[in-house]
């Protein structure tokens, strides 16, 4: 079976600090991975997906990046933080090449001070 | 663009019958996904329409009307632990396997 696993779960920064999250799956190859932010009264963003190796997709411009250096990692960073990078990061995956339900790791809470 | 739209919050009855609407505008469509989304947890998947028609699984139900661009999700029997957030989803299109998610909408079952 198929696992996803996020870490850190909360995480508390100051402004200004850099920023590294982690997700990874477990018991399936080449998935489509996803980077969600969920704010407080906001919807789920999509920040970032990827269909492959070295192939990040960004939707929204800001000063956050992600890389996927292994098929099923997924790294999500910032060189300095910003207050309204505070919220519900959400790692997800999807089985490549149709549109299928997206699969949500546990999250991690980001509080930047 | 995109737009999705459900109601921000709900209250219903334990054991009644509650129906959480949304209506979406979107460049495209490939179909419709409803998921649940506990306080402070991941969302769960629920259900995906992608044509016309109820899909029915267990207590909960997703109609979809690709015409009206509406969808709703029907909780019956309705319990203590579906208070929950609940968040419609449209996949806009061929070739995209990108997810556009509504606000959520908040149901709060009460006693």
């Amino acid at each position: 079976s198929q696992t996803i696993h996020q870490w850190p779960a909360t995480l508390v920064q100051p402004v200004g600090s850099p920023l590294s999250l982690e997700c990874t799956v477990e018991g399936t190859s080449n998935p489509n991975l996803y980077w969600y932010r969920q704010a407080a009264g906001r919807g789920l963003q999509l920040l970032f997906y990827s269909v492959g190796i070295g192939q990040i997709s960004s939707e929204v411009p800001q000063n956050l990046s992600a890389s996927r250096p292994q098929d099923r990692q997924f790294i999500l960073s910032s060189k300095k933080l910003l207050l309204s990078d505070s919220g519900f990061y959400l790692c997800a995956w999807s089985t490549s090449g149709s549109v299928d339900e997206q699969f949500f790791g546990p999250g991690t809470r980001l509080t930047v001070l | 663009g995109q737009n999705i739209d459900q109601p921000t919050e709900m209250t219903a009855t334990e054991g009644a019958i509650v129906q959480i609407n949304c209506t979406y505008q979107t460049s495209g469509f490939n179909g419709l996904f409803w998921y649940q989304q506990h306080a402070g947890e991941a969302p769960t998947f629920l259900s995906y329409n992608v044509l016309d028609g109820l899909e029915e699984k267990g207590r909960f139900s997703s109609f979809l009307s690709r015409s009206k661009g509406y969808s709703y999700l029907l909780l019956k029997e309705l319990q203590m632990k579906d208070s929950a957030s609940y968040l419609c989803a449209v996949s806009p299109g061929a070739g995209s396997y990108q997810l556009t998610f509504g606000k959520g909408t908040k149901l709060s079952v009460i006693p």
